[in-house]
Formats: structure tokens, C-alpha cells, sequence
């Protein structure tokens, strides 16, 4: 299995709304990752998590915030965000944070906020 | 110094033809430098990679030239197909060091 699956796949929210996005992999990896893509846009790195930890924060606004609950799992907590935030949010995995091996992807959850 | 430039932005190739695409970096500390291919609605995916004790590694119908003394590397596809027309990036990172650069992308549309 070398599928990452995020959900939901599409996601509109008002901007005084709470909403989380999900992110699963069973590859046995110890990295995770969240990117934003904007359109015709390469992917930038939000937040890494290697074995379980928060290990790096591109100065991510307050209003994203990551969570790690196991090894498979990644949470991305959402919460009075703006327009401008709209975009694809992509989570990743690769084996480990330091080595550099194939970070996977999953299809992203194209977020829309109103 | 942890850019990647990419060109060109957009590349329109006949269907049998080949697409080149061309990456340039300053950082001589990368070590690693993947290929993704994006399709629209979908998540990026690892195409090919190369560690620059390598020039050259194909896999199939692409292929990846690395010449280290130009900090240059680019990708190949041959006998380019419709299917191929996709948004490609490269991208560089540095072991020890868990975030990839990515270049700007270019778009490739293959005519039939």
C-alpha cells in the first residue's frame, strides 16, 4: 500500500468556522508533511512531523494548526481562516524526515473559503 | 542560494516528439534531485530522482541529465504521449534535512 489518502476531498468553509483536514498513510513511514499549493504554484512546505513530533514550522499563521496523533495519522486543524486561503492542502509522508527517499503524496483537499 | 530555477514555464510538444526540461540550482549542498509529475486535481508524484554521483538515470521512457559542474540537471521524456501532459517540477534537498525545494513548474501539453 503506497497510498496516502487525505479527506475530505473538497471543503468550503465561512470564515468563522472550525473544520479539520485528515491525512492517513500505512506505509510504516516517520515523516509526515502538510503543503499548500496555490494554482500553477509548486507546492510550499507548511509543517514537518518526524516520528510523531513537530519538527518544523515555516512560520505557519496561528490559525493552522497541525496535530499528530500516531504514526499513520495527521490532522490539520482549521479555524477563522481568510480568503486568501483557499488552495490545495497536500499531506505527505516519506520514511524519514533527514533521509532523503519519496515523499508521497495524496490528492489534496482543494479548499475553498468564503 | 536554496532556489531552483525551472524552465521553460509552459512547453507544447507533438505527440512522438521529445520534452526537455531544465533545472538550475545554486546551492552546491543538494544531493538529492527528484522529478515530480502533477496532474490537474491530483497530488504531485515522484516521476525519477538522481543523486549527483550520477549523470544520467532513465527509467523508461524518462530521463534525468545531471552535470554537477553547471548545477544543472533536466528531464527528458521521449516519445512524448498525450497522457504526459501534466505540470512537472523539479525539485533539490539536502540529507539531514527534511524539506525539498521545488522549482516553479512547467506546464506540458502534448498535441496528438
Amino acid at each position: 500500500d503506497t497510498e496516502v489518502t487525505q479527506t475530505p476531498k473538497h471543503l468550503v468553509m465561512g470564515m468563522t468556522n472550525k473544520k479539520s483536514l485528515k491525512c492517513e498513510q500505512h506505509m510504516g513511514h516517520r515523516a509526515m508533511y502538510w503543503y499548500k499549493q496555490k494554482a500553477k504554484k509548486p507546492p510550499e512546505l507548511m509543517f514537518v512531523y518526524s516520528y510523531e513530533k513537530l519538527s518544523i514550522n515555516e512560520s505557519v499563521p496561528s490559525r493552522f494548526s497541525p496535530e499528530c496523533p500516531n504514526s499513520s495519522l495527521l490532522n490539520l486543524h482549521l479555524h477563522a481562516l481568510q480568503p486568501e486561503d483557499s488552495a490545495l492542502y497536500l499531506c505527505a509522508s516519506s520514511q524519514e524526515a533527514a533521509l532523503n527517499t519519496e515523499a508521497f503524496f495524496g490528492q489534496g483537499t482543494r479548499l475553498t473559503v468564503v | 542560494q536554496q532556489q531552483v530555477k525551472q524552465s521553460p514555464q509552459s512547453l507544447i510538444v507533438q505527440k512522438g516528439g521529445i520534452s526537455i526540461i531544465n533545472c538550475a540550482y545554486e546551492n552546491t549542498a543538494f544531493d538529492y534531485f527528484p522529478w515530480y509529475q502533477q496532474f490537474p486535481g491530483k497530488g504531485p508524484a515522484l516521476l525519477i530522482a538522481i543523486r549527483p554521483d550520477v549523470s544520467e538515470k532513465k527509467e523508461g521512457r524518462f530521463t534525468i541529465s545531471f552535470n554537477k559542474s553547471a548545477k544543472q540537471f533536466s528531464l527528458h521524456i521521449m516519445d512524448s504521449q498525450p497522457g504526459d501532459s501534466a505540470t512537472y517540477f523539479c525539485a533539490a534537498s539536502i540529507s539531514g534535512y527534511s524539506t525539498l525545494t521545488f522549482g516553479k513548474g512547467t506546464m506540458l501539453l502534448v498535441s496528438p
